[in-house]
């Protein structure tokens, strides 16, 4: 797998439910971040998780990092049909060199 | 703030001509990245500045790419000549600190070279 690898590639549910998008990756990091684009815009930054931590939330956002797997986890409670979007892990090799994977695409059916 | 601004939001050109993207980051952020992206590749970085410096341009697909950054508050990203497998999206972004802060994107630019 690439540095910042994205699973599912695509995920549909149904607004209300769960969403979880997984992001697996190979080399050590600083930190380790979550994008989300709507369709035709630019990328939205919503959390950052460093090395050192093993989870954090953001309103219906959690996040976690389990570097011993090398892999982190975003998960959308109460997926709203707004969430739809594409969704980036990138992960923070050093200070200077971020690398974006190639995104889970998430469908919110009303 | 209003955030990073990218001109023009759409461009279409003919292959061979010159094209010209324009990018103002965010007040006071010390660092600007210009990505492309595409279906086939996904986003990929091409040049990243710290304080008005290029950084790291290994993105830079050829030399027929260029960019400048002369201040804190502008950079361009130029295409000469431009070629059909150039279309793409092209992204400006910026940050406080270095290339692993959180990054602010704008909207894009998107390229169509004909």
């Amino acid at each position: 797998s690439q540095q910042g690898e994205e699973d599912p590639q695509a995920l549909s549910i149904q607004e209300g439910e769960n969403a979880t998008m997984n992001c697996s990756y190979k080399t050590s990091i600083n930190n380790l971040q979550w994008y989300r684009q709507n369709s035709g815009r630019g990328l939205v930054h919503l959390i950052l998780i460093r090395s050192n931590e093993r989870e954090k939330h953001s309103g219906r956002l959690r996040v976690t990092l389990d570097t011993s797997k090398k892999s982190s986890s975003l998960l959308i409670t109460a997926s709203r049909a707004a969430d739809t979007a594409s969704y980036f892990c990138a992960t923070a090799l050093n200070t200077d060199k971020l690398i974006f994977g190639t995104g889970t695409r998430l469908q919110v059916f009303p | 703030d209003a955030g990073v601004i990218q001109s023009p939001r759409h461009e279409v050109t003919e292959m061979g001509q010159e094209v010209t993207l324009r990018c103002k980051p965010i007040s006071g952020h010390n660092s600007l990245f210009w990505y492309r992206q595409t279906m086939m590749r996904g986003l990929e970085l091409l040049i990243y500045f710290n304080n008005n410096v290029p950084i790291d341009d290994s993105g830079m697909p050829e030399d027929r790419f260029s960019a400048k950054m002369p201040n804190a508050s502008f950079s361009t990203l130029k295409i000469q000549p431009s070629e059909p497998r150039d279309s793409a999206v092209y992204f400006c972004a910026s940050s406080r600190g270095g290339q692993a802060d959180t990054q602010y994107f704008g909207p894009g630019t998107r390229l169509t070279v004909l």
